[in-house]
Formats: structure tokens, sequence, C-alpha cells
């Protein structure tokens, strides 16, 4: 499998300002990462599809000028959730896929808590 | 709409029985299927994948895939209180670009 790290674990900001989140993929080049969001009793809500080196594919319903995302490398990913406010308080992971099936392995998640 | 059901739960065992936990999927092009299980507050994690109609087994866990009926099971033999999870299906083919289509989850609890 692969191993993907998340950064940071945890963050509490105010509603307005705007979070940084970092997702790398420690063991492998990653031209496809993804980036899901959970709510609480909810099951993973596929955001986005951050592509190396070209522009992300955003889900239908999803603001693609709220949830920036750039893939500038092979091992990383980034998301900013901007102007953040208090609905955005959510579990955000990323994933990346690998092996002939594609199959996707999770980084450990960002707990974002918007005040 | 691609869609992936499951039973939400909970599903409740005692310590040492079997679990079974369902999953059924409206796409017939789908050609991969995987498990994952949750714990509460932490990331999925991989336990089965499935590409072929039949079982899998792996140690404790059996996943099983019937195309023709569009589901794919999970048993956990022996179930340990430390099975007490979110259990995730989630199903994927190349005609959607790989994206993975996930279900609600189901939550065992597994009783001492």
């Amino acid at each position: 499998g692969a191993v993907v790290s998340q950064h940071p674990s945890r963050v509490i900001c105010k509603s307005g300002t705007s979070v940084k989140i970092e997702c790398r993929s420690l063991d492998f080049q990653a031209t496809t990462m993804f980036w899901y969001r959970q709510f609480p009793k909810q099951s993973l809500m596929l955001m986005a599809t951050s592509n190396e080196g070209s522009k992300a594919t955003y889900e239908q319903g999803v603001e693609k000028d709220k949830f920036l995302i750039n893939h500038a490398s092979l091992t990383l990913s980034t998301l900013t959730v901007t102007s953040a406010h208090p609905e955005d308080s959510s579990f955000y992971i990323c994933s990346v896929a690998t092996g002939s099936q594609e199959t996707q392995y999770f980084g450990p998640g960002t707990r974002l808590l918007v005040l | 709409q691609k869609e992936v059901e499951q039973n939400s739960g909970p599903l409740s065992v005692p310590e040492g029985a079997i679990a079974s936990l369902n999953c059924t999927y409206s796409d017939r092009g789908s050609q991969s299927f995987f498990w994952y299980r949750q714990y509460s507050g932490k990331s999925p994690e991989l336990i089965m994948s499935i590409y072929s109609n039949g079982d899998k087994e792996d140690g404790r866990f059996t996943a099983q895939l019937n195309k023709a009926s569009q589901y794919v099971s999970l048993l956990i033999r022996d179930s340990q209180p430390s099975d007490s999870a979110t259990y995730l299906c989630a199903v994927s083919s190349t005609n959607t670009g790989n994206q993975f289509y996930f279900g609600t989850g189901t939550s065992l609890t597994v009783i001492p």
C-alpha cells in the first residue's frame, strides 16, 4: 500500500480566515490525489481530484474558488479553505491511488473547526 | 447516479461470532470493490479488495462478490471487540475514471 501523511491533524480557526492543509505521499510519486470531506456520521464525499501540474477537477457543488487545490509536485497536494465559515467545519481526508486497480489509501485526516 | 447501499446498522454481534456486512451497488459496469474500516475519529483503512466473483479470504476476513446480483459482502469470523468500527464499502470502475463511490457505512459493535 501507500503511506500518506496530512498536516495539520487538527486546526481551529476564526471565521473568515484561510486554512491550508497538506497531503503528502511518502513512499511513491502520486500524479493524482483525492480530497474528501466527511461530516459527522456521514460517509466520505469526494470534493476534488488533484492532478500534478494541472488544474484540479472539482465535483459538482464544490466551489473551486473557496477550496483551492495545488498539486505542485508528485508528493504534495495542498487544500486551502479560503474565508472559512463554521459550516466548513469537517474532517478533511486526502488519498492516493496506486496499483493496477487504483486502490486508494487514505491519509490520517485533518479535523477543521471554524469558530 | 452511481449508488452504493449499505445497511447503516448498528450491527451488534457477540465476541467470537461471525459478523456479516452487506453492500449493493447500482452500476453494472463496476469492476473493483473495496472494504474499508473506519474507527471513530480516524480515517478509513483498507481491509480487503476484490475484483472477481466468488470469495476472497484474508485471515479472519472474507469478501464475497456476486456481480450478477450486484452485491459484495464482508464476513468477519471470530469477531473481536477491536473490530468495532464503521465499515465502508467502495466501488469503482474504469468507465468512471476509477472514481470511488462509497456507501454510507455499517456500524459494527462486537460485544465482549
